[in-house]
Parts: C-alpha cells; sequence; structure tokens
C-alpha cells in the first residue's frame, strides 16, 4: 500500500480556500486516490475520489499532476463546520473490490471566524 | 452516497461481558466490509476485513477469537467482542465496499464502547 504524507494541522479563516497536499511517492498504477473527512466521535465521510487530472464535485475538487505522485485537496470558500481531520488514502481499486484503507496521520484543518 | 449505518451507537459494559456491533448497508449490497478501530486523538486501525459467506480476514495483531467477525448476508457483517476488557474501550467503525457503485468506501457512523 502506498503511504501517503500530509501536513499535521492547518489553519485558515472562513470564506477562503483551503489546499490540502497529500504525498504519495510510492503510488501504484492501479492505485485510487480518495479523501475523507472525519468530525470527531463520527465515522469518515467521503470527499473526492480520482485517479488522474482534476475531479470535481459539489465540495470539493481534486488536483492530481500528471505523475500522480502527490494531490491537493480543494475547498472552496470554507466556513466553521468545515474544522475536521481529512484524511488522503491511496488504494487499489481493481473492479473486483478494494482493499482494507490504511489511515495516516490526516490533517486537522482548524476554520477561525 | 451510499448509506452505511451501525448500532449500537454507544454501548458501556461490564468487564468479562460480551458486546455485538452490527453494520448494515442500507441502499447497496456490499460483498466486503471492513472493521477498524480508533482509539482518542489516533487515526483509524483496520483490524479486519469482513467477506460475505466466507471468513474474516484478520489484520496482524488482532485476535481472531476476541473479535468474532460475521458476514452472513450481502447488507449485514457483525462484530462481536468478546470477554471485552476496559483495554477494548474505543470507537469501532465499520465500511462496506460499494463494488456496484463507484468502488469506493462508506464508512458508518462508528461504535463507542466503553468497557468498565
Amino acid at each position: 500500500l502506498a503511504k501517503t504524507t500530509q501536513p499535521i494541522s492547518m489553519d485558515s479563516y472562513e470564506g477562503q480556500e483551503v489546499n490540502i497536499t497529500c504525498s504519495h511517492n510510492n503510488i501504484a498504477t492501479n492505485d485510487y486516490i480518495t479523501w475523507y473527512q472525519q468530525f470527531p466521535s463520527q465515522g469518515p465521510r467521503f470527499i473526492i475520489q480520482g485517479y488522474k487530472t482534476k475531479v470535481t464535485n459539489e465540495v470539493a475538487s481534486l488536483f492530481i499532476p500528471a505523475d500522480r505522485k502527490s494531490s491537493t485537496l480543494s475547498l472552496p470558500r470554507v466556513s466553521l463546520s468545515d474544522t475536521a481531520v481529512y484524511y488522503c488514502l491511496v488504494a487499489k481499486y481493481s473492479g473486483g473490490g478494494a482493499d482494507g484503507l490504511t489511515f495516516g496521520k490526516g490533517t486537522h484543518l482548524i476554520i477561525q471566524p | 452516497g451510499a448509506v452505511v449505518s451501525q448500532h449500537p451507537s454507544w454501548v458501556i459494559c461490564k468487564s468479562g461481558t460480551s458486546v455485538k456491533i452490527e453494520c448494515r448497508s442500507l441502499d447497496f449490497q456490499a460483498t466486503t466490509m471492513f472493521w477498524y478501530r480508533q482509539f482518542p486523538k489516533q487515526s483509524l486501525m483496520l483490524m479486519a476485513t469482513s467477506n460475505e459467506g466466507s471468513k474474516a480476514t484478520y489484520e496482524q495483531g488482532v485476535e481472531k477469537d476476541k473479535f468474532l467477525i460475521n458476514h452472513a448476508s450481502l447488507t449485514l457483517s457483525t462484530l462481536t467482542v468478546t470477554s471485552a476488557h476496559p483495554e477494548d474501550s474505543s470507537f469501532y467503525i465499520c465500511s462496506a465496499d460499494n463494488v456496484a457503485g463507484e468502488e469506493t468506501q462508506y464508512f458508518g457512523p462508528g461504535t463507542r464502547l466503553l468497557v468498565l
């Protein structure tokens, strides 16, 4: 499983765009990149998933460069409720289901008024 | 997105008793479900992979006789903590793999276990 590295913590302010970068230098060809958000005492919530280039949904964008050795989660116009831990994960999806996920320490994002 | 539920959301039990936690995929079928454990201020740690109709696969260091897993149907997996002790107190979270959909793991809300 590819190991991921992301900042332990980040601070920002309401209304700002927040970008969290994750490094995954030994990502494999059939690995996907997935980001989850976790609030205290809750299960992780799926945010976005991608393989290459750019993926956008209603809550975030995911930028993946051509070499796929890193990825950046972009949260537009954050609010106080975006304060949470964000996990970047890399896992193999082969059409027959996924493997169990290996969670790193995640990034604790703190949004201030 | 796909919905995964857990029951109970929290449980307090006496040392030596057994506790069963249910994980259900509500709007999709899950051939594979996963069980994780999370201690305070730590990340999630994979305990075992639960496959429908077959034996679970446990991660190194996880006692299979202590953490019994049953995956009797495509929408239900159960984790039973047998002879629970205070050190088993933790946050237990399951996830289900929506293979028919976008192949993303969706997590349940978690179950807080406190063993006295």
